[in-house]
């Protein structure tokens, strides 16, 4: 089963508006992270917030996370057109040795309306 | 800093057919990853190299899939002989030491018809 779930779906806003999207895991977690994915494009790293941080921004994004919850949301701001894309949350589970798969969920798609 | 690269960045093949699917990481970075997303699921681990040595292959689906790092430097995936069920992209990503972060190539899109 998968370990992240994104809420909603799908979001369709208008420019300008902020966007709002959000993950919950099963398992316990050393850092969950988000990526974002244009149509047939690669996987672009957005930001990382470890599992002893309750939230951290870069530009116009900001990631909350909640361990007690496991669950995390990213919120866009002022959102562009050009922030149309698939967001994916991925969690780096709490394992020990060097074992680093990300487990993802099935993302949210995201269209930012001109 | 030139980033991971994936090559091809499409592939159609027949079923029973053998495809290879190549990832430079970026330059320096010991761990390697390979991930898959079949459409309509969730993207799925495959397998975690550290140089040449694999740390982790839990999620290679069987044994038609064969992943090699010689030299510790670019990766190989063949898929041999390929299934309807193996039609997906397949994402490579390298990160650097004990570094979280993983960098993600752009994908190979492959089609088993």
């Amino acid at each position: 089963s998968q370990q992240g779930e994104e809420d909603p779906q799908a979001l369709s806003i208008q420019e300008g508006e902020n966007a709002t999207m959000n993950c919950s895991y099963k398992t316990s977690i050393n850092n969950l992270q988000w990526y974002r994915q244009n149509s047939g494009r690669g996987l672009v790293h957005l930001i990382l917030i470890r599992s002893n941080e309750r939230e951290k921004h870069s530009g116009r994004l900001r990631v909350t996370l909640d361990t007690s919850k496991k669950s995390s949301s990213l919120l866009i701001t002022a959102s562009r057109a050009a922030d149309t894309a698939s967001y994916f949350c991925a969690t780096d589970p709490l394992r020990a040795g060097n074992n680093r798969k990300l487990i993802w969920g099935l993302g949210t798609s995201l269209a930012v309306n001109p | 800093e030139a980033g991971v690269t994936q090559f091809p960045s499409h592939s159609v093949i027949e079923k029973g057919q053998t495809v290879t699917l190549r990832c430079d990481p970026i330059s320096g970075h010991d761990n390697l990853y390979w991930y898959r997303r079949v459409m309509g699921k969730e993207i799925k681990f495959l397998l975690h190299f550290v140089k040449e040595s694999k740390q982790d292959e839990s999620g290679m689906p069987n044994n038609r899939f064969l992943a090699e790092r010689t030299g510790g430097t670019y990766s190989t995936l063949k898929v041999q002989p390929a299934e309807l069920e193996d039609s997906g992209v397949y994402f490579c990503a390298s990160s650097s030491g004990l570094r979280p972060t993983q960098y993600f190539g752009p994908g190979t899109r492959l089609l088993v018809l």
